[in-house]
């Protein structure tokens, strides 16, 4: 089975930066996955790690370590539009997405 | 339009009942998923199926059954609704060469009276 455990709630200020941790247990790992989710929404895909390292794109960079099951999702000059819960997933070889519980994200002024 | 599209959107039905939701979809992918998602809880996989003759089960399929009838369909079936199946139902496919990036529907959302 897998195990995936992040935040269920933060708080950030418009303008600031925030971090969002995802810890994941599993065997056949193939990749970690980000998704936001605004209110009423379908889920969008945001970012992916399959090697150790960050990933960058946009305001928006990702992270991996592997042998710490570790990953996170680093969000700069938030603007209030990223209000939204942001979602870890972790792909098993052969198999689908399973997804952590999600955090959700409140940008204030 | 979009390239995702779930039927219905919204639906009331009471315990016992038989329903149905349906897929299509029209990005030519070979894999679609059902998920359900219910606050705190997360998007939990119910089915997924890989091509058209491929069907597996996900964490939670107790109560829930599927059909694959075409590569751009993929229906998911409450033979007998209960409560607790109450929930926004998504559904959402991938490409082969990239299985982690879904593109998710609009989602269904059911209550079971």
């Amino acid at each position: 089975g897998q195990n995936i455990d992040q935040p269920t709630e933060m708080t950030a200020t418009e303008g600031a930066i925030v971090q969002i941790n995802c810890t994941y247990q599993t065997s056949g790992f193939n990749g970690l996955f980000w998704y936001q989710q605004h209110a009423g929404e379908a889920p969008t895909f945001l970012s992916y790690n399959v090697l150790d390292g960050l990933e960058e794109k946009g305001r928006f960079s990702s992270f991996l370590s592997r042998s710490k099951g570790y990953s996170y999702l680093l969000l700069k000059e938030l603007q209030m539009k990223d209000s939204a819960s942001y979602l870890c997933a972790v792909h098993q070889a052969g198999t689908a997405l399973i997804f952590g519980k999600g955090t959700t994200l409140s940008v204030s002024s | 339009d979009a390239d995702v599209t779930q039927t219905p959107r919204n639906r009331i039905t009471k315990t016992g009942k038989r329903i149905m939701l349906e897929c299509s979809q029209t990005k030519g992918h070979d894999r679609m998923y059902w998920y359900r998602q219910d606050p705190g809880l997360g998007l939990r996989l119910i089915y997924y199926s890989f091509d058209v003759k491929d069907i597996n089960k996900g964490e939670i399929s107790d109560g829930y059954s599927v059909s694959r009838q075409a590569q751009a369909k993929f229906s998911l079936s409450l033979e007998s609704a209960i409560p607790n199946q109450t929930a926004l139902y998504f559904c959402a496919t991938s490409e082969v060469a990239y299985p982690g990036e879904l593109f998710f529907g609009e989602g269904s959302r059911l209550t079971v009276l």
